[in-house]
């Protein structure tokens, strides 16, 4: 069956540390990546994607993402975060002839002065 | 370019009635999808439209429709609310059916059902 899976829910980081975010998927055809952040009460604001190429992706923000082929793994990045980066981050994946887009639970970031 | 316009933004009704959404895809994109979150399933896939016609369709009763028109806007409509249906309601837009393709979204019509 077709899935992704973020394992943590939440994650809390000090403001200038860095992150990681990691997302696994499960999905028979080529997958196509993304990466979505999702403020409270808005909508989700595309982060960056993975179509195919080069498995690391640059997106906004700075944020960036490495795809993994042997651990089906799309885990997001960041160096040094920011206060205005706490927000709930959703991983998804499509393919094949539809957009249908599977996400995953997503994981809450929390950033502390 | 405008990105999507989602209209209301904000909906509350009562158990038993019918509500219908908006959505206004970015200029020139001709698939729109749909997606339900709430905080217990998550983000769902509603369904998709390309040209006027639905291509995909997610597993929710047939108490949730939509169309979309020449100009590619589309609608939503659920009857007959269900305390359940209370959710975010997000719509996508994208400029070709196929899957290598990037869905871009509006900021959801919050749907309260009492």
């Amino acid at each position: 069956a077709q899935s992704v899976t973020q394992p943590d829910i939440h994650i809390t980081v000090s403001e200038g540390a860095s992150l990681e975010l990691r997302c696994n998927y499960s999905y028979g055809a080529t997958p196509y990546l993304f990466w979505y952040v999702q403020s409270p009460g808005q909508g989700l604001q595309l982060l960056l994607k993975y179509f195919s190429g080069d498995t690391l992706v640059q997106g906004i923000k700075g944020f960036e993402a490495e795809f993994k082929r042997s651990q089906s793994s799309f885990n997001l990045r960041k160096p040094s975060v920011h206060w205005s980066d706490a927000a709930e981050y959703f991983c998804a994946v499509s393919g094949g002839a539809t957009n249908k887009l599977i996400f995953g639970t997503g994981t809450l970031l929390a950033v502390q002065p | 370019k405008a990105g999507v316009t989602q209209t209301p933004r904000y909906l509350i009704k009562t158990r038993g009635q019918q509500v219908t959404l908006s959505c206004s895809p970015i200029s020139g994109h001709r698939s729109v999808s749909w997606y339900q979150q709430t905080p217990g399933q998550g983000l769902q896939f509603l369904f998709e439209y390309f040209s006027e016609t639905q291509r995909n369709k997610g597993n929710f009763p047939g108490r949730f429709s939509g169309r979309q028109f020449s100009n590619s806007r589309s609608e939503m409509n659920v009857s007959t609310l269900e305390l359940g249906d209370s959710a975010l309601y997000l719509c996508a837009s994208s400029s070709r059916l196929a899957g290598k393709d990037t869905q871009y979204f509006g900021p959801g019509t919050r749907l309260t059902v009492l």
